[in-house]
Order: C-alpha cells, then structure tokens, then sequence
C-alpha cells in the first residue's frame, strides 16, 4: 500500500540550532511531496512542494527539503530554529491521479529558549 | 479573497443527531476535499470532488455524504453522530488534478464533539 512515514512523532531543539524533520515514502513512479505546517488551532499551511523539478526545493520561513529518489526520502531542513517554528509538520505524499493525498502522522516541533 | 471558510467552528453533537458541515471557497477551484484529524493520524480523506456534480468517497467514508451543487460550496453531513466521529475535520480545495496545481488550500477546521 501507498504510504508515507514521519520518522519522528517529536523533536525539540534549541532556539538558533539546526532543524530536521524526517520524511519517508512508499516508491512511485514520479511522486509529488508537500511539507504542511499546523500552528496550533490553525488550518494547514503549504511550506514547500517538490513535483519533479529540482530536487532540492527551497519553501516558506528558511525552510528547504530535498528530494532524494534512491533513498525515498523528502527531509526537512533548517538552518536555525526559532521560537515561531514550534509547530506540527506533516509530509504529504501523492503517488498521482486525481489530488490522491497521503498525510503522515505529523512531527510535532518543540522549540526551546 | 476570504479563500476556504468553514462554519461552523465548533459544535457538540448528541449521539444520533444530524448535522452539516458548511464549506465554501471563492478560488474557482475545482477540486475540494474534506478531512478529519485525529491524534497520531495525520489527516484522513473522507470524501472528495473534482468538479461540481461529481462525488467519490475517499479513505473513510462511512457515516459521511457530501454533494457538490456548485463549484464553490461543498457541505459534509453527519448522518447519525456517533462518538468516533469526534474530530476535528478540515475542508481544502485545489485548482485542479494538474500536477502543477496540486496545492492544496486548507479552511480553518471544525472541530466537533460526539457525547
């Protein structure tokens, strides 16, 4: 079955330090990705998208993801965290066709003075 | 624009009763789709629709009908509320199945209790 995997349900970094949030998903042809940010009791938010153009895709807020086909995976990355980052983070996965969409379970982003 | 609107934002519900969810989006978008979301889950399609007088249900259907009799509003109705129908539940809308319109924009959800 079609799926994507948020390695981390938490992570909780220091104000200024790096961010990872990791991403993996099941193999298809030409996928597209989407990283969502949810701030709490918001709506979802699109960060980034990739849709087989540069694999490395530059978002919203310093974000970047890259796409790495041979390891199936769609990362997100931050140079330097800050306090308005704390957030849920979803990888969203469409394997193609009519918008099918594919949430993973989200990470949720604690960020600390 | 106001974007994708969702009304209500909060409702408690007996079990057994009826309601509908309203969703509205000023974008011309064709596509539009409800989720809901629970703890550890992510989001979970309930149904979708890609254009005004076509339906298909997604991943969790049951206890769910939409219709789509314009291309801005797409209501969800509880048929009998049941307590696993506690949620919160979002509606989004996208341009359309182009792979460059895959965008989706979100409402600001709606977050029901079952008792």
């Amino acid at each position: 079955a079609q799926s994507v995997t948020q390695l981390d349900s938490h992570v909780s970094v220091s104000e200024g330090t790096p961010v990872l949030l990791r991403c993996n998903y099941s193999s298809s042809y030409s996928p597209s990705l989407f990283w969502y940010v949810q701030h709490p009791n918001k709506g979802l938010q699109l960060l980034l998208k990739y849709t087989s153009a540069a694999t490395l895709v530059k978002g919203i807020n310093g974000f970047e993801a890259e796409f790495k086909k041979s390891e199936t995976s769609f990362h997100l990355t931050k140079p330097s965290a800050h306090m308005s980052d704390a957030a849920e983070y979803f990888c969203v996965y469409s394997p193609g066709g009519y918008n099918k969409l594919i949430f993973g379970a989200g990470t949720r982003l604690a960020v600390h003075p | 624009n106001a974007g994708v609107t969702q009304t209500p934002k909060f409702q408690v519900l007996k079990t057994g009763q009826s309601m509908t969810l309203q969703c509205a989006q000023d974008m011309n978008h064709e596509y539009m789709s409800w989720y809901r979301q629970d703890p550890g889950m992510g989001l979970r399609l309930i149904h979708y629709s890609v254009g005004a007088g076509i339906t298909d249900q997604g991943e969790v259907p049951n206890g769910y009908n939409v219709s789509r009799s314009t291309t801005e509003d797409f209501p969800l109705r509880l048929l009998s509320a049941a307590p696993s129908q506690t949620s919160v539940y979002f509606c989004a809308s996208s341009r359309g199945t182009d792979r460059s319109s895959y965008e989706q924009y979100f409402g600001p959800g709606t977050r029901l209790t079952v008792t």
